[in-house]
């Protein structure tokens, strides 16, 4: 069955430094991955998907098919990516799974 | 365009009773999914619909809990002779579904169930 681990539920860096938060997935296909954002206070949001290889504030995610990862990235923290992040696979019945989520604390 | 909305955002109900979420999608999406997301954990897949039809609720409890998403009005999740472990936060999306078939789901607030 479909699986997706986020290994940290509570990563905290300064402001300036780079980030990194784990995503690893288990399904026998070729997934669609994507990584949702949900700041204090408001609904979950679609953050980046994979096939886009896009980046969105800042934030980049590379799909690992050999490690099975997606992990996302950015090379500075800001105080405003204090937020809740979820990594989720959608299989090829549209199904989405999500990870347990995440939560980046920036510190000044 | 409103987004997807949920009400109740907060409902709480004593065991034994019914609990009503509804969810309406955005303007022009005719597909909706409903997860949970328990307290310290992450959304789990429920159900998922279309109008009028359930495509998959291989995530749906067989018991007390059912879904419909009318032709017209907004998608329902009914949980019946609610229990302490149905407390929760119940999230609804939807997507436009195009031809393609890899479409963004857009979010709801959420409603927050609480069971006493």
């Amino acid at each position: 069955a479909q699986r997706v681990t986020q290994p940290e539920k509570l990563l905290s860096v300064f402001k300036g430094a780079p980030v990194e938060l784990k995503c690893n997935y288990s399904y026998s296909g070729s997934p669609e991955l994507f990584w949702y954002v949900q700041y204090s206070r408001q609904r979950l949001q679609l953050l980046l998907r994979h096939i886009s290889r896009e980046s969105i504030k800042g934030f980049t995610a590379d799909l690992n098919k050999g490690e099975t990862s997606f992990h996302l990235k950015k090379p500075f923290a800001q105080e405003e990516d204090s937020a809740m992040y979820y990594c989720a696979l959608r299989d090829y019945g549209q199904n989405f799974v999500f990870g347990p989520g995440t939560r980046l604390s920036v510190l000044p | 365009n409103a987004g997807v909305m949920q009400n109740p955002r907060h409902l709480v109900r004593r065991r034994g009773q019914e609990a009503r979420l509804r969810c309406s999608p955005m303007k022009g999406h005719s597909h909706v999914y409903w997860y949970r997301q328990l307290p310290e954990e992450g959304l789990k897949f429920m159900v998922y619909l279309q109008k009028e039809n359930i495509i998959d609720e291989s995530g749906m409890p067989k018991e007390r809990f059912s879904a419909e998403f009318p032709k017209e009005g907004p998608s329902i999740l009914r949980i019946q002779q609610v229990v302490r472990g149905d407390s929760a936060a119940y999230f609804c999306a939807s997507s436009l579904m195009t031809g393609g078939g890899t479409d963004t789901q857009y979010f709801g607030p959420g409603t927050r169930l609480t069971v006493l």
